[in-house]
């Protein structure tokens, strides 16, 4: 089974305006963390924003949040007032921290385009 | 400053060649990665290391043999390289435990020819 599932294969937004990226997830741990990167045409991969499966409230990095919903394993990027720069692949990644496998579990990505 | 830096950034090779990817960082992290990025942009764990020890070996085949001389640094060698390992190769680190950060390096373009 898919641990991390990014339904959107690609998405458009107009500039200015909010985009969310879905993200799914598969665990049976009750401690893991939930990662957003970003990966433009140059390819470098940048870390974006953090949710531990303990923290209560959504995280934020400037323009980027997290839409947190346990119960429903979802994990979803919410990008206010889209940029040109913003266009990219974005990618949603799990740890599962009481398993003690500490490496990032990746999901297939999503393609954000924006538009003038 | 570069945290995580690998090179080459790009590397042409022919088949049955051996070659190396280098990785350091100068975040302080113990624990260090290799990531496989696909044709396809997907991105795969290979390896991982913590204070020089390997503590993740993915279903990787035996010609490509990580090696950490120090927990700064975390090497990948390839033997007899193969149409099919031509793919984008990313080191990351993280400090443990916690780890709510993994940098990753600008990646090394390997193409087989």
């Amino acid at each position: 089974a898919q641990k991390i599932t990014q339904t959107q294969p690609g998405m458009f937004v107009q500039e200015k305006e909010a985009v969310t990226l879905d993200c799914t997830y598969d665990t049976s741990d009750q401690s893991y963390g939930l990662f957003w990167y970003k990966q433009p045409s140059s390819g470098e991969m940048i870390f974006l924003i953090y949710q531990g499966s303990y923290d209560e409230q959504n995280a934020t990095e400037g323009r980027y949040s997290l839409n947190f919903q346990k119960a429903r394993k979802s994990a979803n990027l919410v990008i206010s007032a889209s940029q040109l720069g913003d266009s990219a692949m974005y990618f949603c990644a799990m740890r599962e921290v009481q398993s003690g496998r500490r490496a990032l579990t990746f999901g297939s990505g999503t393609r954000l385009q924006v538009q003038p | 400053d570069t945290a995580v830096s690998q090179t080459p950034k790009y590397l042409v090779t022919q088949m049955g060649n051996d070659k190396s990817i280098k990785c350091e960082q100068n975040l302080g992290h113990d624990t260090m990665y290799w990531y496989k990025q696909d044709s396809k942009k997907f991105l795969k764990i290979m390896f991982s290391y913590n204070n020089k020890e390997l503590i993740i070996n993915e279903t990787v085949p035996n010609r490509f043999s990580p090696k950490s001389p120090d927990k700064a640094h975390l090497n990948l060698h390839i033997n007899s390289l193969e149409l099919g390992d031509s793919a984008v190769y990313f080191c990351a680190s993280s400090q443990e435990p916690g780890g709510n950060t993994i940098y990753f390096g600008e990646g090394s373009w390997l193409t087989v020819v």
